[in-house]
């Protein structure tokens, strides 16, 4: 199947800090990316959908301010995590699709922030 | 999206056949089924997609009753690497493909 990367993996911020986690199509190209967030032992809850050249769609309760989505090219998005705080630390997961109706999504492998 | 309800938890043995079904009665005409498997820490992965009948692959078969309000996710001789979280999604890939995850079944193999 196509790959999707994320990076980094993990990656471990001060309080108060920002925070760039980078979302790639490896070997497609990706008309539409999403963004999860997932706190331990529970599930995948999404967090904005970003077009590619124009701006994210986020869901109900999610801070556009707060989690800045980029997605200028058809092979990467980006998610920055604005002044981050303890209750950001999370589990944040991209997917991508290529844009043909009947293409699955595909799941990068995640990124552990942990903000102190 | 059409709401979707799985077991939490399933335990099952090396070798059997494990059977997870979802429910999914409001299901709309234009939905597809997806199953997606996650390990801790991990991405998911897809491993199956359908909208009627049966579907099988080199992982899985996908069975989906005539009236579409359930399916079930059959993982032939399972093996210990086989424990994690399985995903059933249902949704309009013409439309919008915005992925919705339900709890999951946690599936947990023991040797």
């Amino acid at each position: 199947g196509a790959v999707v990367s994320q990076h980094p993996s993990r990656v471990i911020c001060k309080s108060g800090t920002s925070v760039k986690i980078e979302c790639r199509s490896l070997d497609f190209q990706a008309t539409t990316m999403f963004w999860y967030r997932q706190f331990p032992k529970q599930s995948l809850m999404l967090m904005a959908t970003s077009n590619e050249g124009s701006k994210a769609t986020y869901e109900q309760g999610v801070e556009k301010d707060k989690f800045l989505i980029n997605h200028a090219s058809l092979t990467l998005s980006t998610l920055t995590v604005t002044s981050a705080h303890p209750e950001d630390s999370s589990f944040y997961i991209c997917s991508a699709r290529e844009g043909r109706e009947d293409t699955e999504a595909f799941f990068g492998q995640g990124t552990r922030l942990t903000v102190v | 999206l059409a709401k979707t309800t799985q077991p939490i938890s399933m335990d099952s043995y090396e070798g059997q056949e494990v059977n997870i079904t979802c429910s999914h009665n409001n299901i709309a005409t234009n939905d597809y089924i997806t199953w997606y498997q996650q390990f801790p820490s991990q991405g998911p992965r897809f491993i199956i997609q359908g909208y009627k009948t049966k579907v099988t692959n080199e992982v899985a078969s996908l069975f989906i009753p005539a009236d579409r309000k359930s399916s079930t996710l059959s993982l032939p001789r399972v093996s210990l690497s086989d424990t994690a979280v399985y995903y059933c999604l249902v949704g309009d890939l013409l439309i919008d493909y915005k992925l919705s995850f339900g709890a999951g079944t946690t599936v947990t193999v023991r040797a």
